[in-house]
């Protein structure tokens, strides 16, 4: 198993642009969702999904988007950039809600927005 | 929401000293995490506490629920040069639906050889 991968690894947008940033599971876990890590700071939800076709705010749901179209993969899109947007971008999953304190995060996206 | 305290923000320890770091938190939780984050990479789980009063070790590890539930630390024995990293406390309250972690700051650990 591959586990929880993520891509791209850095990037660099400009303020204004788009982006997604992918995820992938391949542990047949229903549950995932999206962190953002600031410095000095802990993670931070942004939103989750307990399920295909199911997905929910978290505690920074502001200025991203996700759905949930397959069980395996989970984007999260900035439609428009922005500084405050800067940081580093974990995906999680496990195989339930219930089960979030065994999550598998992934390597995280490091995202620059200029 | 919640909030989670964890001190301290950073260490510097001699190769070998013992190393404790806790969380404290205004809300009661029913689960306690320690994870750990090396650079570049995302968080792995150390240890899950799931009952008030438990006591649970992983190798030179060995973190606490506290009795209140409000709280938890993390100990780290006879520690040695690839414990630096990060170290997050979080924690989750289980019903109503929701079962959403709550992160501290982290600690940030760096041993001296």
């Amino acid at each position: 198993n591959a586990g929880v991968t993520q891509t791209p690894k850095f990037q660099v947008l400009k303020t204004g642009q788009s982006m997604t940033l992918q995820c992938a599971q391949d542990m047949n876990h229903e549950y995932m969702s999206w962190y953002r890590q600031d410095p000095g700071m802990g993670l931070r939800l942004i939103h989750y999904s307990v399920g295909a076709g199911i997905t929910d705010q978290g505690e920074v749901p502001n200025g991203y988007n996700v759905s949930r179209s397959t069980t395996e993969d989970f984007p999260l899109r900035l439609l428009s950039a922005a500084p405050s947007q800067t940081s580093v971008y974990f995906c999680a999953s496990s195989y339930s809600d219930r089960d979030t304190d065994t999550q598998y995060f992934g390597p995280g996206t490091r995202l620059t927005v200029l | 929401g919640q909030q989670l305290n964890q001190s301290p923000q950073s260490m510097f320890i001699q190769e070998g000293e013992d190393v404790s770091m806790n969380c404290t938190s205004s809300s009661i939780f029913n689960t306690w995490l320690w994870y750990k984050q090396d650079p570049g990479e995302g968080p792995v789980l150390l240890i899950a506490l799931y009952k008030a009063g438990e006591l649970t070790s992983n190798g030179r590890l060995t973190a606490q629920f506290g009795i209140t539930r409000k709280d938890s630390f993390l100990n780290i024995s006879a520690s040695i040069p690839s414990d630096v990293g990060i170290y997050f406390c979080a924690g989750s309250i289980s019903g109503a639906g929701s079962y959403q972690l709550t992160f501290g700051k982290g600690t940030k650990l760096s041993v001296i050889p």
